[in-house]
């Protein structure tokens, strides 16, 4: 069936890296939003991109949506160790299905 | 203060009785969700419902039931035929339907032995 699919799982960054998680799916998607949790907290959410090929930046990070609409991913620079949390993206297909990729643990050491 | 409250923040049952985990919402928002996130993974959609006295079973709806009498309020019941009902349970909700930005409340952690 449908999944959304994110790598790496784990990435362990030092303090002042880049760090980028990828979301890849099995069908075309309608949206892609991502999400932050922190540990022990709730996701809360990032932003959203619709369009094929959209580009968005929220200060250090840069958001991306695939030309086929399958992929997307969200690049962190001179990451800071309030970025630590486990990143997820999120997709809705063409059937109104949505699913939560398995998320990407980043830990951030200073 | 507008928001989404889920109670309590832990629960502890035995095996074999139900359980019912609380969700409230005053964002005014139609649609409302309940996903599963077991350590070290994603969000798995239980239920979730566009609009009041009507909710659609997500990809997980085994041994849970929900209701949605009011527009504020999402009840779960995980039954006693939930096979491993430990879990955190996350309570969202959105302005648009499914795939829309979701609020999620502080979640549910739920301990059964």
């Amino acid at each position: 069936g449908q999944q959304v699919m994110q790598i790496p799982q784990y990435q362990h960054v030092q303090e002042g890296e880049d760090f980028t998680t990828y979301c890849n799916s099995s069908t075309t998607l309608s949206n892609i939003q991502w999400y932050k949790q922190r540990p022990g907290g709730h996701p809360v959410f990032l932003i959203q991109l619709v369009k094929s090929g959209e580009v968005k930046k929220q200060k250090r990070l840069t958001f991306q949506f695939g030309e086929a609409k399958k992929n997307s991913s969200l690049h962190i620079t001179a990451t800071q160790t309030t970025d630590v949390g486990t990143y997820f993206c999120a997709g809705r297909d063409n059937f109104n299905k949505f699913y939560f990729g398995s998320g990407t643990k980043l830990n951030v050491k200073p | 203060d507008g928001g989404i409250t889920q109670s309590p923040k832990y629960l502890f049952r035995k095996e074999g009785q139900n359980v019912t985990l609380s969700c409230e919402q005053n964002l005014n928002h139609d649609a409302m969700y309940w996903y599963r996130q077991d350590p070290g993974q994603g969000l798995r959609l239980i239920y979730y419902s566009q609009i009041v006295n009507d909710f659609q079973k997500g990809d997980i709806a085994e041994g849970y039931s929900v209701s949605r009498e009011k527009k504020e309020s999402f009840p779960l019941t995980v039954t006693s035929a939930q096979k491993n009902p430990t879990a955190f349970y996350l309570c969202a909700s959105s302005q648009q339907g499914l795939g829309g930005e979701q609020y999620f409340g502080p979640g549910t952690r739920l301990t059964v032995t």
